[in-house]
């Protein structure tokens, strides 16, 4: 049941943009993106929670094809900043409400 | 407001030792969780608890025991430590009710069994 997440590596130029996927066989409730910095805790980015909801932070913003349970996270004119490892969480509907199941993650490098 | 704070920040445990990974939360907080990190893996669930009294099994529960005696508290016990359970253990906490809340991260106990 955990979420499958592409791609699990990505490197970039500075300035240039990115995608990151996040997909679920089960129907989601919402879905919650996270990024780690290496040897610190996952510090939050957003929640999705209908179906085709969209979300920004600064320069990068999610959506969620509630019907695909689907959801992809753009970052735009990625920064050195941004780099480090993005985790989506998911909550399905049906089950124990609150719990988060996380995917493997997406590593991503910001290079100058 | 501390948010979700973990003790130790390092162990380093013998096969066999028993220990207990200590978290707590001042945000009145009623879900609870505990998850360990593996390379590759990703967060997985161990146990969580949606309130004082009430703890349940995540993906990954054999070799650890929890209980939730207050909202603030939630410790996670290995009663036996096997080098398999050598990770990093983050605890977290979430609000509960309607809406959409954000789920908050202790900083980590990296633990190491030899």
């Amino acid at each position: 049941q955990q979420p499958v997440q592409s791609p699990q590596a990505v490197i970039l130029r500075e300035g240039e943009d990115a995608v990151i996927n996040c997909s679920s066989s089960k129907a989601l409730y919402s879905v919650h993106w996270y990024r780690q910095k290496h040897g610190e805790a996952p510090v939050f980015l957003m929640i999705l929670l209908k179906g085709g909801e969209q979300k920004g932070h600064e320069k990068i913003s999610a959506s969620f094809n509630e019907k695909k349970q689907q959801s992809s996270l753009y970052l735009t004119a990625s920064q050195l900043s941004y780099s480090g490892t993005y985790f989506c969480g998911t909550e399905m509907r049906g089950g124990s409400n609150y719990k988060l199941t996380f995917g493997k993650g997406t590593l991503l490098t910001v290079n100058p | 407001n501390a948010g979700v704070t973990q003790t130790p920040k390092f162990q380093v445990l013998k096969t066999g030792q028993s220990m207990t990974l200590q978290c707590a939360q001042d945000m009145n907080h009623e879900y609870m969780s505990w998850y360990r990190q593996d390379p590759g893996m990703g967060l997985r669930l161990i146990h969580y608890s949606v309130g004082a009294g009430i703890t349940d099994q995540g993906e990954v529960p054999n070799g650890y025991n929890v209980s939730r005696s207050t909202t603030e508290d939630f410790p996670l016990r290995l009663l036996s430590a096997a080098p398999s359970q050598t990770s990093v253990y983050f605890c977290a906490s979430r609000a509960t009710g309607t809406g959409a809340n954000e789920q908050f991260f202790g900083p980590g106990t990296r633990l190491t069994v030899l």
